[in-house]
């Protein structure tokens, strides 16, 4: 079973149009993240939403928006895609607490998007 | 701020030496620290964390790492590499409800 599933795993769009990336996690979590890792490995967060409310939001453009519709669905949907927006997407989730000792972040594999 | 430094960007180890990647954080309270790696293609996996307790940390596939507060350091290590471990590791510390990452040390195995 998946823990961490992301759809589509690649995506090659043109600039300018209007795309999205699911996640789905079957392990009963609260909260779910969306990470950047750019064409150097560097992996920054987005967007953290813990039982389908925004926590954070790391000064993202936006054109990227967020929506949960359950707890156990993130996706991310992207307006006027750019150049500069082609990086590998990762999506992932932890328990959750919002106080306390942080949780393990399970990842998904990752949703390469190419933005020609 | 928290951040995270891997110092070395990429480490070529022959298949059977030993393994040692260098990661310091910088956070103002109690850290909470972990390690991922990352394969070509894939996502990230957890091979071990530390939030307190014993500062050597046992993790998967024959890692370990080392918490050390006076270095602000967290190295992960391993006895004897195998050609699978080829990969990037990612330190990572938490900060509130999200992790930090280092830039990432990619580790090649030559035979």
């Amino acid at each position: 079973d998946t823990a961490v599933s992301q759809t589509p795993k690649y995506l090659v769009t043109q600039m300018g149009n209007d795309k999205s990336i699911k996640c789905e996690q079957n392990l009963g979590h609260d909260t779910m993240y969306w990470y950047k890792q750019d064409s150097k490995k560097f992996l920054k967060i987005m967007f953290s939403y813990n039982n389908k409310e925004l926590i954070i939001n790391e000064t993202v453009p936006n054109r990227f928006s967020p929506k949960s519709p359950d707890k156990a669905h993130l996706n991310l949907h992207i307006n006027s895609l750019e150049l500069g927006d082609s990086a590998v997407y990762f999506c992932a989730s932890t328990k959750g607490e919002l106080a306390g000792a942080p949780d393990t972040q399970y990842f998904g594999p990752g949703t390469r998007l190419t933005v020609l | 701020a928290q951040s995270v430094t891997q110092p070395d960007i990429h480490i070529t180890v022959s298949e059977g030496a030993s393994l040692e990647l260098r990661c310091n954080y910088s956070y103002g309270a109690t850290p909470y620290l972990f390690w991922y790696v990352q394969s070509p293609g894939q996502g990230l996996q957890l091979l071990l964390k530390y939030f307190s307790g014993d500062t050597l940390v046992q993790g998967i596939k024959g890692f370990e790492a080392e918490f050390k507060r006076s270095q602000s350091s967290f190295n992960l290590r391993k006895p004897s590499v195998h050609w699978s471990d080829a990969a990037e590791y990612f330190c990572a510390v938490a900060g509130f409800q999200k992790l930090v990452f280092g830039t990432g040390t990619r580790l090649l195995v030559s035979p």
